[in-house]
């Protein structure tokens, strides 16, 4: 079944420490996005990539760090620089094709806790 | 910058009832895209239903359909014939024609009463 997986599903964080959430999919689309979301608020952009070795800052993007090496991965690194980086964090991705409806599909989200 | 806005944080609704979500969005543009996505307990996030600014005709998938207003900049859900399933966060988005990015409203919880 075609999909976006992350992992893991709930992580715990000290204080201090980097920590990398994953994300993978498997319909093989170009466009790849990182959202935070906030109790009583929409998602946030993070980062967003529209190809292979090329991203882009969102609008939240201070603290956090990504890779793009290859299609199907575009993994998410929450640095010690994050304020507060308790909160859900969602993937997505689509086909990148403008001119179409072009929807994001997204994964099952991470729940970061810092301790 | 484009923004949405939702100004109902949250509705209720009799089961079998109809329900109408609100949302707005400013922009300047002229070719742009709608959605309306939910968030269920599970948190895994559903897209309902979608809406191309440049088709007068308002979008509908079964129960779900949308009231889109261009000149007003509204663009609202209906739910007809609630269902206990259709209890969860719901979301608004836009999305330029000319871009990838997502702006979504902060949404709005819709209880579903049996």
């Amino acid at each position: 079944d075609g999909g976006i997986t992350q992992s893991p599903k709930y992580l715990f964080r000290k204080e201090g420490q980097n920590v990398t959430l994953s994300c993978e999919q498997n319909l093989n689309h170009d466009a790849m996005y990182w959202y935070r979301q906030d109790p009583g608020q929409g998602l946030r952009l993070i980062y967003y990539s529209q190809i292979v070795n090329d991203f882009q800052k969102g609008d939240i993007a201070e603290g956090y760090s990504v890779s793009r090496e290859k299609k199907e991965s575009f993994p998410l690194t929450v640095t010690s620089a994050q304020k507060n980086p308790t909160a859900f964090y969602l993937c997505a991705s689509s086909r990148g094709d403008r001119s179409t409806y072009n929807e994001q599909f997204f994964g099952p989200g991470t729940r970061l806790t810092v301790l | 910058a484009q923004t949405v806005t939702q100004s109902q944080p949250e509705m209720s609704v009799q089961e079998a009832e109809t329900v109408t979500l609100s949302c707005t969005y400013d922009t300047s543009e002229s070719d742009y895209y709608l959605f309306w996505y939910k968030q269920p307990p599970s948190r895994q996030m559903i897209l309902v239903i979608r809406q191309e600014a440049y088709k007068q005709q308002n979008a509908t998938e079964n129960r779900f359909s949308v009231n889109f207003q261009k000149a007003a900049k509204s663009f609202s859900l209906k739910i007809s014939d609630s269902q206990l399933g259709d209890a969860a966060m719901y979301f608004c988005a836009y999305r330029s024609a000319w871009g990838n990015k997502l702006v979504f409203g902060a949404g709005t919880i819709l209880r579903v009463k049996s």
